[in-house]
C-alpha cells in the first residue's frame, strides 16, 4: 500500500534559520512525488515534481531532493512570507491518477 | 487563465439537504479530481475522472455522486448530507506532469 509520512508536523524557526522538512514515502512504482505549499484557507499550490532519486529541483528559498526512500524540502534562509503548510504527495505506478498525501508540515517562520 | 474555479466558496446545509459543488478547468487537462479535506485526516481523494465520460471512486466515495459534464467541468453532488460530510472540498485537474492544480475550495458545514 502507498504511503506518505512527514516530519515534522510543525516547524518553528526564525527568519534566517536554515532547515529541512521530510517526506518518507512507500510506494509501488513510483511515477512522481509533489511538494505543494498550502496558506490558510486556500487551496494546495503546486511547488515542486520530481519524478526519480537523485534528482533536485530550486524555486527561491526552496529545494527540493528525492532518495529511494525520502525526500526532502530544504528552507534556506526562510522569510516570514514562507509560513504556510507544507504537502508531499506521491503517486505510484499501480494507483495511476492518485494522489497520496502526507499529512503536512506547518512552518512558522517569525522575524 | 483563470485556472481551477469552485463554487460555492461556503455552504452551510442541514442534514437531509442537497447540493451540487460546481468545479471547471480551462488548462485543457484531461483529468479531473475531488478532494475532501479535514483536521488530522489530509486530503483524500473522493472520485476522479480519468477523461470526459469516465468517473471512478476513489478512497472515501460514500454518500456523493459525480458528473463529468463535459472536458471543463466536474461537479459534486451530496444527496442526502450528514454531519460527517462537514469539510472542505477540493478540486483539481492533472496537468502532462502528473501534478495536480487545485481550485480555492468549498467550506460545507452541515448541521
Amino acid at each position: 500500500e502507498d504511503q506518505v509520512t512527514q516530519s515534522p508536523e510543525a516547524l518553528r524557526l526564525q527568519e534566517g534559520e536554515s532547515s529541512s522538512l521530510n517526506c518518507s514515502y512507500t510506494v509501488s512504482g513510483l511515477r512522481g512525488l509533489f511538494w505543494y505549499r498550502q496558506d490558510p484557507g486556500k487551496g494546495p499550490e503546486f511547488l515542486f515534481t520530481l519524478y526519480s532519486a537523485g534528482e533536485e529541483k530550486e524555486k527561491e528559498r526552496l529545494k527540493a531532493t528525492l532518495t529511494k526512500k525520502e525526500s526532502f524540502l530544504h528552507i534556506t534562509a526562510p522569510k516570514p512570507e514562507d509560513s504556510a503548510t507544507y504537502l508531499c504527495a506521491v503517486q505510484g505506478a499501480s494507483n495511476t491518477g492518485k494522489l497520496i498525501f502526507g499529512q503536512g508540515t506547518t512552518l512558522q517562520v517569525k522575524p | 487563465n483563470a485556472g481551477v474555479t469552485q463554487t460555492p466558496k461556503f455552504q452551510v446545509l442541514k442534514t437531509g439537504q442537497s447540493m451540487t459543488l460546481q468545479c471547471a478547468q480551462d488548462m485543457n487537462h484531461n483529468s479531473m479530481y475531488w478532494y475532501r479535506q479535514d483536521p488530522g485526516m489530509g486530503l483524500r481523494l473522493i472520485y476522479y475522472s480519468a477523461s470526459e465520460g469516465t468517473t471512478d471512486k476513489g478512497e472515501v466515495p460514500n454518500g456523493y455522486n459525480v458528473s463529468r459534464l463535459n472536458k471543463r467541468e466536474f461537479s459534486l453532488r451530496l444527496e442526502s448530507a450528514a454531519p460527517s460530510q462537514t469539510s472542505v472540498y477540493f478540486c483539481a485537474s492533472e496537468g502532462q506532469g502528473y501534478e495536480q492544480y487545485f481550485g480555492p475550495g468549498t467550506r460545507l458545514t452541515v448541521t
